[in-house]
């Protein structure tokens, strides 16, 4: 079956800091990969999402950052982290256009 | 950008009432689908209707289409106190690899 971790579940740090979250999938090949945001109480924003090794399509321009080194590993990650970074990170696979899996999520506070 | 949006924002029943949320959307779509957030945690697939299909049901769920409307909505019936939860549909369309989500609906089963 299939499995999707993601880490670090919490995470502070300061502003100004380096980001590197990773997720990993387990149990399928070629999966489209999604990074999403999350601020509280609300909905999601597609951050970047990968249909391939080493393809990354970017929806909001700003601090952040994602690279597919390996077919089933997706990461996020930043130079400088900005206050405005704080909020809930989720990955999420699927194949095809149907059913999205998604990880547990990675509440990250920037202070 | 997110393109659906649900209504109400949140809503509040007694144990064994039914739940209805709403959600519209603003562009042709391939399928749409709905899922739940435990608070904290990753969003969980409940049902996928796709673009030519009017209703759907799955166990108490029964969620219906209306493409002409650009809208759907998810009855829960019989509602227990572990529904409590956010419900978010999303949509995807021919041609792309993304899903836009909706802003959520906060349900609240009382005991």
């Amino acid at each position: 079956s299939q499995t999707i971790h993601q880490w670090p579940a919490t995470l502070v740090q300061p502003v100004g800091s380096p980001l590197s979250l990773e997720c990993t999938v387990e149990g399928t090949s070629n999966p489209n990969l999604y990074w999403y945001r999350q601020a509280a109480g609300r909905g999601l924003q597609l951050l970047f999402y990968s249909v391939g090794i080493g393809q990354i399509s970017s929806e909001v321009p700003q601090n952040l950052s994602a690279s597919r080194p390996q077919d089933r590993q997706f990461i996020l990650s930043s130079k400088k982290l900005l206050l405005s970074d704080s909020g809930f990170y989720l990955c999420a696979w699927s194949v095809v256009s149907d059913t999205q899996y998604f990880g547990p999520g990675t509440r990250l506070t920037v202070l | 950008s997110q393109q659906g949006e649900e209504d109400p924002q949140a809503l509040s029943i007694q144990e064994g009432e039914n739940a209805t949320m709403n959600c519209s959307y603003k562009t042709s779509i391939n399928n749409l689908q709905w899922y739940r957030q435990n608070s904290g945690r990753g969003l969980v697939h409940l049902i996928l209707i796709r673009s030519n299909e009017r209703e759907k049901h799955s166990g108490r769920l029964r969620v219906t289409l209306d493409t002409s409307k650009k809208s759907s909505s998810l009855l829960i019936t019989a509602s227990r106190a572990a529904d409590t939860a956010s419900y978010f549909c999303a949509t995807t369309t021919s041609g792309t690899y993304k899903y836009i989500f909706g802003t959520g609906t906060r349900l609240k089963v009382l005991a």
